[in-house]
């Protein structure tokens, strides 16, 4: 079973939409969650960390945490064609500072 | 915020050199670097995790011997290929944990993209 798995994509959006990525996490210890944007041939960049169950908000995203269900979200309102990248889920080891990575989800906003 | 400066940004060398890739905290101290090897359309892969002035760990089926990693000081880990070959060529990046500079969890580099040919 793999530690970090997010739902396949690729996504595409319209322009406006609501996108919605969701992942799972096998580590029930874990508590520290990550989502990252990245673009094609560039680093990681941080969108939303969470650390507490329920929701966080910043500017167009929400991230949600369920610790009992393992899972963790992010919602991007009012999607913009500069959304368009590959968001990668990350969860913290809970005995050291190791990421883990999902596979990522490729999303496209449609113009 | 805390940045960590990641060179070369991308190389291209002959099958059979070595090659070096730099990590440097330009704020921070960073005690713990992690290096990530990210192939195309994948996602990111630690390799192994360097710590200042002890050996460096590595992810299982990573070799040692093989890739080099280097943490000689607060500000510097160095992550050196040697022996490179085709199936090396990949994207490398580097993270240090920045919670105490008042980040966010990890800091990364901008990446290496290493090519050999």
């Amino acid at each position: 079973q793999k530690e970090v798995e997010q739902n396949s994509g690729p996504l595409s959006v319209p322009e406006g939409a609501i996108a919605s990525l969701n992942c799972t996490y096998s580590d029930r210890g874990s508590q520290s969650f990550f989502w990252y944007r990245q673009y094609s041939g560039k680093s990681p960049e941080l969108i939303m960390s969470i650390y507490s169950n329920g929701d966080k908000e910043d500017g167009r995203f929400t991230a949600q945490l369920n610790k009992a269900s393992q899972y963790v979200s992010l919602l991007i309102r009012d999607s913009q064609p500069s959304d368009s990248a590959t968001y990668l889920c990350a969860v913290n080891s809970p005995n050291d500072y190791k990421l883990s990575f999902g596979a990522g989800t490729t999303v496209t906003v449609r113009a | 915020g805390a940045v960590v400066s990641q060179h070369p940004s991308w190389v291209i060398c002959k099958s059979g050199t070595s090659v070096k890739i730099e990590c440097r905290s330009l704020d921070f101290q960073a005690t713990t670097m992690f290096w990530y090897r990210q192939f195309p359309k994948q996602s990111l892969m630690l390799m192994a995790t360097s710590n200042e002035g002890s050996k460096a760990t590595y992810e299982q089926g990573v070799e040692k011997d093989k890739f080099l990693i280097n943490h000689a000081s607060l500000t510097l880990s160095t992550l050196t290929v040697t022996s490179a070959h085709p199936e090396d060529s990949s994207f490398y990046i580097c993270s240090a944990p920045d919670a105490g500079t008042g980040g966010d969890g990890y800091t990364f580099g901008s990446g290496t993209r290493l090519t050999v040919v």
